[in-house]
């Protein structure tokens, strides 16, 4: 059972372009998570999802973000026009449906740069 | 609203040594508590959980960390570190299944030989 796939694993982008960030969940999860890290800092919650649905949105700032969990395919976290301070490292989690307090299960993370 | 503050920025220990880590929580009710560890760009994994009962729990890696309710704290403990263990660890509390989490901002931890 291959774990939580990201990618791309980096990804550097100028300033004012798109960044797309893919994530798979294991097989079986139906909840997505995204939380980034900026550097020094702990884990900070942006979205969560089921598919084809936005749960939680909260921790999403309110311009330029965006995510979706397609009924098929990857969860897509999209950042447009990015800026220097989006500079950080993206991590995707996912989880089963839910038993009670089921661990989420961390990708490899996707590091991106703006330059 | 929920809050996780992990006091310990860096912690330098010596292999064969024992560890602790601390983690105080804040949550009106029974929270969900974990500790994950990071090692240098790579993602979250598990150490353990607490969800209910026993309020000692053994994780992998020889970890086991001790819920107490009454200091709003979950901390962690390796009795003797391997020079493995060098990472971050960071602690996080939910409020229930399916819930996003709240980390704490880390724990560098160095091993000396």
């Amino acid at each position: 059972n291959a774990g939580v796939m990201q990618n791309p694993r980096h990804l550097v982008r100028r300033r004012g372009q798109e960044a797309r960030l893919r994530c798979s969940p294991m097989k079986g999860h139906s909840h997505v998570y995204w939380y980034r890290q900026l550097p020094e800092e702990g884990l900070k919650f942006m979205v969560y999802l089921q598919k084809e649905n936005i749960i939680d949105e909260s921790g999403m700032p309110k311009e330029r973000f965006s995510a979706e969990f397609p009924k098929e395919g990857p969860s897509i976290l999209r950042i447009q026009q990015v800026v220097r301070g989006d500079s950080a490292a993206y991590f995707c989690a996912s989880s089963p449906p839910s038993r009670g307090g089921d661990e989420q299960f961390f990708g490899p993370g996707t590091r991106l740069t703006v330059l | 609203a929920q809050s996780v503050t992990q006091p310990d920025i860096h912690i330098t220990v010596s292999e064969g040594a024992s560890l602790e880590l601390r983690c105080n929580y804040s949550y009106g009710a029974t929270p969900y508590l974990f500790w994950y560890v990071q090692s240098p760009g790579q993602g979250l994994q598990l150490l353990l959980k607490y969800f209910s009962g026993d309020t000692l729990v053994q994780g992998i890696k020889g970890f086991e960390a001790e819920f107490k309710r009454s200091q709003s704290s979950f901390n962690l403990r390796k009795p003797s570190v391997h020079w493995s263990d060098a990472a971050e660890y960071f602690c996080a509390v939910g409020k229930a299944a399916g819930n996003k989490l709240t980390f704490g901002g880390g724990t560098r931890v160095l091993v000396k030989p």
